[in-house]
C-alpha cells in the first residue's frame, strides 16, 4: 500500500540554524510529493511540491526539498530557522499512476523554535 | 484570493446528536474532501466529491455521511456522534484535472473546526 512516513514526531531547532525535515514514501511509482505546514489555529498551507524534473524544488518561506529516488525520500530544508516557522509540518504523497487525486498524509513533524 | 471556509471553528456536542460540518469554497473547484485530524495520526481521508452529488468514500468513512448538493458546499454529517469523533476536522478544495504540463493542483485548505462530543 502506498504511505508516506515521517520519522520525527518533534524536532527542536534554535532560531538561526538549519533545519532537514525527513519524509520517506513507499510507492510503486514515483509519487507526486508535497509538504504543506500547518500554524497553530490554522489550515494547511502548501510550501512545494515535485511533480517532475529537477529533484531540488523551492518553496515558499525559503523553503526548498530534495527528491532521491533511491532513498525514497522528499526531505525538508531550509538554511535558517525564524521564529515564526514554528509549526507542524506534513508530507504528503499521491500515486500518480491511479490518478485518483487523493493524498496521503504522514503522520507530522512538530516544529519547535529556541530564541 | 482563494478562500475555503468552515461554518465553525470550535464545536460541542452530546453524545448521540447529529452534528453538521459545513464547508464552502469560492473558487469553482470541482473536487472537495473530508479530513479528520488526530495527534500522532496525521489527516485521514473521510469522503470526498468530484462533482455535486457526486461522493466517494475515503480511509474512515465509517459513523460519516456527506452532501454535495452544490458545487460550492460540501457537508460533512455525523448522523449519531459518538466521543471517538471527538477530533480537528478539516475540509479541503482543488481544482479538478492538471495543470500546466501535467502538473498536480493543490488542494487548499480551510481552518478546520475542533469538534468536541461530550
Amino acid at each position: 500500500a502506498q504511505s508516506v512516513t515521517q520519522p520525527d514526531i518533534h524536532i527542536t531547532v534554535s532560531e538561526g540554524a538549519s533545519l532537514e525535515l525527513r519524509c520517506n514514501y513507499s510507492y510503486g511509482a514515483t509519487p507526486y510529493l508535497f509538504w504543506y505546514v500547518q500554524s497553530p489555529g490554522q489550515g494547511l498551507q502548501l510550501l512545494l511540491k515535485y511533480f517532475s524534473g529537477d529533484t531540488l524544488v523551492q518553496g515558499i518561506k525559503g523553503f526548498e526539498a530534495e527528491f532521491k529516488r533511491s532513498q525514497s525520500s522528499f526531505n525538508l530544508r531550509k538554511p535558517s530557522v525564524h521564529w515564526s516557522d514554528a509549526a507542524e509540518y506534513f508530507c504528503a504523497g499521491d500515486d500518480r499512476f491511479f490518478g485518483n487525486e487523493k493524498l496521503t498524509f504522514g503522520t507530522g513533524t512538530r516544529l519547535t523554535i529556541i530564541p | 484570493d482563494v478562500k475555503v471556509t468552515q461554518s465553525s471553528r470550535y464545536l460541542v456536542k452530546r453524545t448521540g446528536e447529529k452534528v453538521f460540518l459545513e464547508c464552502v469554497q469560492d473558487m469553482d473547484h470541482e473536487n472537495m474532501f473530508w479530513y479528520r485530524q488526530d495527534p500522532g495520526l496525521g489527516l485521514r481521508l473521510i469522503y470526498f466529491s468530484y462533482d455535486v452529488k457526486m461522493k466517494e468514500k475515503g480511509d474512515i468513512p465509517e459513523g460519516y455521511s456527506v452532501s454535495r448538493e452544490k458545487k460550492e458546499r460540501f457537508s460533512l454529517i455525523l448522523e449519531s456522534a459518538s466521543t471517538n469523533q471527538t477530533s480537528m476536522y478539516l475540509c479541503a478544495s482543488m481544482l479538478a484535472g492538471r495543470g500546466p504540463k501535467g502538473s498536480y493542483n493543490e488542494q487548499f485548505f480551510g481552518p478546520g473546526t475542533r469538534l468536541t462530543v461530550l
